[in-house]
């Protein structure tokens, strides 16, 4: 079992709908949680980040945190055809394996938004 | 200001060769990450430097690849014998500093690798 998963998708969705984007997590060392938005050919963008369990919003985005299920979620509000990308959740503890500081990925989800 | 940069944006090699990926970490950043992405893998951390030392190389996949960082700024990531299994998109990410409080981690662009 992988440390986090995440399905792969793609998941096509209409404009305007609301997007819900998850993620599952075996290691209770993570303590970081974070959402990145990477587009075809670019590097991913951090979206949001958070510490503790709960919500938090930004914008048409937010992070939910659950770390009793060990599960976190992202939601768009208001998906616009420029949020079409690939979502990759990622997480980081004091002992993640390869280092200390390097982030754990899911394998990301590729979102459509049909105009 | 400018953000990671990373050279050369492509890379198509042949099996055996050696090749050597560039990073520019942005300017006072002084850690720096070292990523593959790859179709079956996703995206995998591979080692981290802060300022020019690596504390843990167990990340690295085998030990044709090596990393080093030089002056607090430059990385190469460095594969030897380069084999098939290799072709992934290496990319790079520099934060103001790692533990023990996180700080964002900005991405570069990434190179692609292609070995033949």
């Amino acid at each position: 079992q992988k440390e986090v998963e995440q399905d792969p998708g793609p998941l096509s969705v209409p404009e305007g709908a609301i997007v819900s984007l998850n993620c599952t997590y075996s290691n209770s060392a993570f303590q970081y949680f974070m959402w990145y938005r990477q587009y075809s050919r670019k590097g991913p963008e951090l979206l949001m980040y958070t510490y503790s369990s709960g919500n938090k919003e930004d914008g048409r985005f937010t992070a939910q945190v659950d770390k009793s299920s060990k599960y976190i979620s992202l939601f768009i509000r208001d998906s616009q055809p420029s949020d079409s990308a690939t979502y990759l959740c990622a997480m980081l503890g004091w002992v993640t394996g390869g280092g200390a500081d390097g982030l754990t990925f899911g394998k990301g989800t590729h979102l459509i938004i049909q105009p | 200001g400018a953000g990671v940069s990373q050279s050369p944006s492509n890379k198509v090699t042949e099996k055996g060769k050696d090749v050597e990926l560039r990073c520019d970490p942005i300017s006072g950043h002084t850690a720096l990450y070292w990523y593959r992405q790859s179709l079956g893998q996703g995206l995998e951390f591979l080692i981290y430097f802060q300022g020019n030392s690596a504390p843990d190389k167990s990340g690295l996949p085998s030990d044709r690849f090596s990393a080093e960082r030089t002056g607090g700024s430059v990385s190469t990531l460095t594969i030897q014998r380069t084999q098939q299994e290799d072709s992934a998109v290496y990319l790079c990410a520099s934060s103001l500093g790692g533990r023990p409080a996180y700080n964002e981690q900005f991405f570069g662009p990434g190179t692609r690798l292609t070995v033949l």
